[in-house]
């Protein structure tokens, strides 16, 4: 099945550091979404995005919907140990019915 | 109230057996959604139904038989299972078919 390419595939920094993660895609999509997963449980939606150019922000994180409408872009400011966990992007085109997940960001911050 | 809930949160169960997973959302949206996360954690469509209509088998063996009997719930039945078939299950629903996708906890299915 389809995938998003989605990088870095790890990430391991310090605790207050920024951290920044990208999505691409070989389709042009209506609707970017970025989630977070933690061990044992479901995804959890942080941020939509539903315009190209558009930039929406939720607390320390911010999202950008690329401009070629192909990419998608995250970046979590000031990151402190809670954060950890694996962020996904996922991106769906109108009429489709469905959306594709990139591969996931495992992220790790060190104390 | 839990948005999107799906039970058994775990299923362990012998090859061959066939087992149900139910899933139920109170958030009103006319679709919903089954992901499959394998063991690297990628998440992949497996169906999704509008207004309890399939719209998308995403090539799912016959063996896996979904069932909306009403836009709140969509479960899913698996005949003979394999070892391959060991996966965590997430239902998922949105308002739309590009509105926000919320997702349940998982069902864990493990095929010994």
């Amino acid at each position: 099945g389809q995938q998003l390419n989605q990088s870095p595939q790890s990430m391991f920094i310090q605790e207050g550091e920024d951290v920044s993660m990208n999505c691409t895609s070989s389709s042009i999509f209506n609707t970017w979404l970025w989630y977070k997963q933690e061990p044992g449980e479901g995804p959890v939606l942080l941020i939509a995005l539903y315009k190209a150019g558009e930039l929406t922000s939720n607390g320390r994180l911010t999202a950008q919907f690329g401009i070629t409408r192909k990419d998608s872009f995250l970046n979590i400011s000031a990151s402190i140990p809670s954060d950890v966990g694996i962020y996904f992007c996922a991106g769906t085109t109108s009429g489709t019915y469905k959306y594709i997940f990139g591969t996931g960001t495992r992220l790790k911050v060190l104390a | 109230d839990t948005a999107v809930s799906q039970t058994p949160k775990y299923l362990v169960t012998q090859m061959g057996n066939d087992k149900s997973i139910k899933c139920e959302q109170n958030l009103g949206h006319d679709t919903m959604y089954w992901y499959k996360q394998d063991s690297k954690k990628f998440l992949k469509i497996m169906f999704s139904y509008n207004n309890k209509e399939l719209i998308i088998n995403e090539t799912v063996p016959n063996r896996f038989s979904p069932k909306s009997p009403d836009k709140a719930h969509l479960n899913l039945h698996i005949n003979s299972l394999e070892l391959g078939d060991s996966a965590v299950y997430f239902c998922a629903s949105s308002r739309t078919n590009t509105g926000e996708l919320f997702f349940g906890e998982g069902s864990r299915l493990t095929v010994l």
